[in-house]
């Protein structure tokens, strides 16, 4: 069973510029999670979609992210403009369970954004 | 409100000892938690789960935690650390559709 797939596995841009990241999640996982993740601290939940809806996006930053699954499947999230405190590593996660529960998540590799 | 404490940012353990990482949980209503390991440059893994049925929890590579609902704990163990246990390891808790982690535990293992 293939994992879940992320593109690319590092960028780095400069402050004010734009940045996409992508995110496949494993087939037949409903759910997909994107988390931001800052270094010394735990991944930040920033957006969970159902299907192709938003289940929870309080914690994203919406003057400046956003985050797209048009077809219930692949997943697109994006930064602009960027600033310095979006350097982190975004990591996507997938999970089968279509409701909230004990559902296990699946995490891809990560992509570790520097923005100078 | 969910939130999860993993108490020491840093563990070192001689290989084959004890290793022992903390976890408390703040939970409004019966939580779900798990443990997660994360290797150098990869995604997190899923190492084991709590789901309100047993209270004593087995995973992969040898680990087990025990839910202490009276302590509001979820403490991950391994009787004998390998060299390949280094890693950083996260705490979480899923309770009403919401996923929190914990700022994590890097575990060392001396030779």
């Amino acid at each position: 069973e293939a994992g879940v797939a992320q593109s690319p596995r590092y960028k780095i841009i400069e402050k004010r510029q734009s940045v996409a990241f992508w995110c496949n999640p494993i087939s037949g996982h409903a759910t997909l999670y994107w988390y931001q993740q800052i270094l010394g601290q735990g991944p930040k939940l920033l957006i969970q979609f159902q299907n192709n809806g938003v289940v929870d996006d309080s914690q994203l930053p919406k003057d400046r992210f956003s985050a797209e699954r048009l077809k219930g499947v692949d997943s697109t999230l994006k930064i602009q403009p960027a600033k310095l405190e979006d350097s982190a590593v975004y990591l996507c996660a997938s999970s089968f369970l279509t409701s909230g529960g004990p559902d296990t998540q699946y995490f891809g590799p990560g992509t570790r954004l520097t923005v100078l | 409100a969910q939130s999860v404490t993993q108490l020491g940012s840093h563990v070192s353990v001689s290989e084959g000892a004890l290793v022992l990482l903390r976890c408390n949980y703040s939970s409004s209503v019966p939580p779900y938690l798990f443990w997660y390991v994360q290797y150098p440059n990869q995604g997190l893994q899923l190492l084991l789960k709590y789901t309100s049925a047993a209270t004593l929890v087995k995973g992969i590579n040898g680990f087990e935690a025990e839910f202490k609902k009276s302590e509001t704990s979820f403490h991950l163990t391994k009787p004998s650390a390998h060299m390949r246990d280094a890693a950083e390891y996260f705490c979480a808790v899923s309770a009403s559709n919401q996923f929190y982690f914990g700022t994590g535990t890097s575990l060392t293992v001396i030779p």
